[in-house]
């Protein structure tokens, strides 16, 4: 089956800095990946979804200047958490396109902001 | 409007047993597909199983099946002989309209199952 990487699979940041994660598909080009964001003991909840040679498309509410999601290549789509705070911290968790009938994710990013 | 509801928020089952895990969507769109995810607490996302919403058959992967019943849009998850390992979060999912590169998958909010010895 297809493999996304994401990387890294937890970073510590300090408050007002920016920090990016990246996904990459591995063995597949991906013209669109989708990220996600998960809370503790929440569900996962679509952030925005990413395109290639083109600008992100984001879900209602969420900042568009606050999480820039670039996608730079059919291989790669990052998510950089622009002056990150505390209550940025979560589970950041990329996904490629369904292949045939599933859709695959990345390993995640915890993300704490101290 | 909600569209993928699963009540139960946690559940213990005894090792062997066999477990049911609810799943009810909602969509007006007659082309859709449902996925089952695992999620231990490692935080990856295990796909366990799909069902199209055109296919007769009802899935089955190993243990794993998928009771689906079209006209109460429910697609329960049905998990045979339990394993220790089977405890983590379990996530139904749907993706709504015919598959392309841009489909997004949106998911309820799971449920945690936890196997006793």
């Amino acid at each position: 089956g297809a493999v996304v990487s994401q990387h890294p699979s937890w970073v510590i940041c300090k408050s007002g800095t920016s920090v990016k994660i990246e996904c990459r598909s591995l063995d597949f080009q991906a013209t669109t990946m989708f990220w996600y964001r998960q809370f503790p003991k929440q569900s996962l909840m679509l952030m925005a979804t990413s395109n290639e040679g083109s600008k992100a498309t984001y879900e209602q509410g969420v900042e568009k200047d606050k999480f820039l999601i670039n996608h730079a290549s059919l291989t790669l789509s990052t998510l950089t958490v622009t002056s990150a705070h505390p209550e940025d911290s979560s589970f950041y968790i990329c996904s490629a396109p369904i292949v045939r009938a599933e859709a695959f994710f990345g390993q995640g990013t915890r993300l704490t902001v101290v | 409007a909600q569209k993928i509801t699963q009540t139960q928020p946690g559940m213990f089952v005894q090792e062997k047993e066999a477990v049911t895990l609810d799943c009810t969507y909602d969509t007006s769109d007659p082309s859709y597909g449902l996925f089952w995810y695992k999620q231990p607490s490692s935080g990856e996302m295990i796909f366990l199983i799909y069902q199209g919403s055109y296919d007769q058959q009802n899935a089955t992967e190993g243990r794993y099946s998928l009771n689906f019943q079209k006209a109460r849009k429910s697609a329960n998850l049905v998990i045979s002989a339990s394993q220790l390992g089977d405890s983590a979060m379990y996530f139904c999912a749907m993706r709504e309209g015919r598959y392309s590169s841009a489909s997004k998958i949106i998911f309820g909010s799971g449920t945690r199952l936890s196997i006793r010895p």
